[in-house]
């Protein structure tokens, strides 16, 4: 069974700093990792997609990296602004046994850029 | 608006009573998916369709829980005689799929509908 765990918990830091956020996940034999956005009371936002093959993809000030051979994955925000403030999600998409329609998510960071 | 659309956002009802939920996917998406999310924690599986074929349901997915795709095209999420455990955000998203290779691409979320059961 897959599982998807992510570190920290939780982050607070100044506006202006770079932060990795982690994802590690158990079952390396994945289509694709995928890492979402919540904001309080709302649904998920899509940040970025990468699929197996890939080792990173980048969209503005996010980078994401994923290396599935030891099943990580980390999100990269430079520069953050108050307005990255959310929760962030990572989810993968598994490949393995007979399951092709199940992404797993872990539970979440909660960022708090703080002006 | 051509993203993920579900109806009703908020709905609070009394144990025991039955809910729907619609969600209308995103139109050229093939792939639907129903996840529960409850405070705190990341979405959770329950349900996945190729077009009109739910091909895959989640232990989650009680007797009490029943979900339809007619046509392909919007699906329905039914809750019968619902109970206080049921209160939670229901979630779906959707995503352009091979059926050759079962591969899925981006999973576009709705802003989901809100259970609470008093």
């Amino acid at each position: 069974k897959q599982e998807v765990t992510q570190i920290p918990a939780a982050l607070s830091v100044p506006e202006g700093e770079n932060l990795v956020l982690n994802c590690s996940f158990t079952d390396s034999a994945i289509y694709n990792l995928q890492w979402f956005r919540q904001d309080p009371g709302k649904g998920l936002t899509s940040l970025l997609l990468i699929q197996s093959s890939q080792r990173e993809q980048t969209s503005g000030r996010l980078n994401a990296s994923l290396d599935k051979s030891s099943g990580r994955s980390t999100l990269y925000i430079a520069a953050s602004q108050p307005g990255d403030s959310a929760t962030y999600l990572c989810a993968v998409f598994d490949a393995g046994g007979t399951s092709y329609g199940k992404l797993t998510f872990g539970q979440g960071t909660i960022l708090t850029v703080h002006p | 608006d051509t993203g993920v659309s579900q109806n009703p956002r908020h709905k609070i009802t009394k144990r025991g009573q039955n809910v729907t939920f619609r969600c209308d996917p995103i139109s050229e998406h093939n792939r639907l998916y129903w996840y529960r999310q409850t405070l705190g924690q990341g979405p959770e599986f329950l349900t996945y369709f190729q077009n009109e074929a739910q091909l895959e349901k989640s232990r989650l997915l009680s007797d009490r829980f029943s979900a339809e795709r007619p046509k392909g095209s919007f699906s329905t999420l039914e809750i019968q005689r619902t109970e206080q455990g049921d209160s939670a955000m229901y979630l779906c998203a959707s995503s352009r799929s091979s059926v050759r290779t079962s591969t899925t691409g981006e999973l576009f979320f709705g802003e989901g509908s809100r259970l609470t059961v008093l």
